[in-house]
């Protein structure tokens, strides 16, 4: 079946450092692939997304493209602030079952942005 | 747009009481879905409503557990008998029946269960 598998946190960085998140991929056919953010006391939010190979997904300053050789979506960020963090879930929409397309989420990784 | 809302917030109960939770989807949005999250993992589907027909169900939504969507619009959660396990942060999803849909979450219902 589907499975999405990221990188273990907690990460910890210095404000204005780079962030990379690992996401790594299993799953039949050609899926869209998602990265959500969960603030502290909130639900997820859709960060960004991209639905076919080589597409890049971009908001808020965060990058992702989705690479089907090495089925990897990494999250990048060139400079994160404090404001960025929260827990970072890497999904994806795959394969059908009973008309609906499955979405599978990976564990999430928790960001700290110290100052 | 208001975006998914979800009511009540939070909610403690004793084990064997009944729950009961509602999601307000995005108003144009046939579609809906319920989510289970537990601590330090992700979203795990439970079910899913296109307009008021629930078409898929989990293996994890036990016989305890009962969703309605009785107009197509607002969704309803209920869970009888509430054990300890049951503990977990309930999320709610919506979004329209196209090709590349796009779900929306809510900001969930905190469930605990002493």
């Amino acid at each position: 079946g589907d499975s999405v598998t990221q990188m273990e946190g907690p990460v910890t960085l210095s404000e204005e450092a780079f962030l990379t998140i690992n996401c790594t991929y299993t799953a039949t056919g050609y899926p869209s692939l998602f990265w959500y953010v969960q603030y502290p006391g909130e639900g997820l939010q859709l960060l960004l997304k991209a639905t076919k190979a080589d597409d890049k997904g971009s908001n808020k300053g965060f990058e992702a493209t989705y690479r089907k050789e090495t089925t990897s979506f990494h999250l990048e960020k060139g400079s994160v602030q404090v404001s960025d963090s929260a827990v970072y879930f890497c999904a994806l929409r795959g394969s059908y079952s009973g008309g609906y397309q499955k979405v599978t989420f990976g564990t999430g990784t928790k960001l700290q942005v110290i100052p | 747009d208001t975006g998914v809302s979800q009511d009540p917030r939070h909610k403690i109960t004793k084990r064997g009481q009944n729950v009961t939770f509602r999601c307000d989807p995005i108003s144009e949005h046939n579609r809906l879905y319920w989510y289970r999250q537990t601590l330090g993992q992700g979203p795990e589907f439970l079910t899913y409503f296109q307009n008021e027909a629930q078409l898929e169900k989990s293996r994890l939504l036990s016989d305890r557990f009962s969703a309605e969507r009785p107009k197509g619009s607002f969704s309803t959660l209920e869970i009888q008998r509430t054990e300890q396990g049951d503990s977990a942060m309930y999320l709610c999803a919506s979004s329209l029946r196209r090709k590349q849909e796009t779900q929306y979450f809510g900001p969930g219902t905190r469930l605990l269960v002493l």
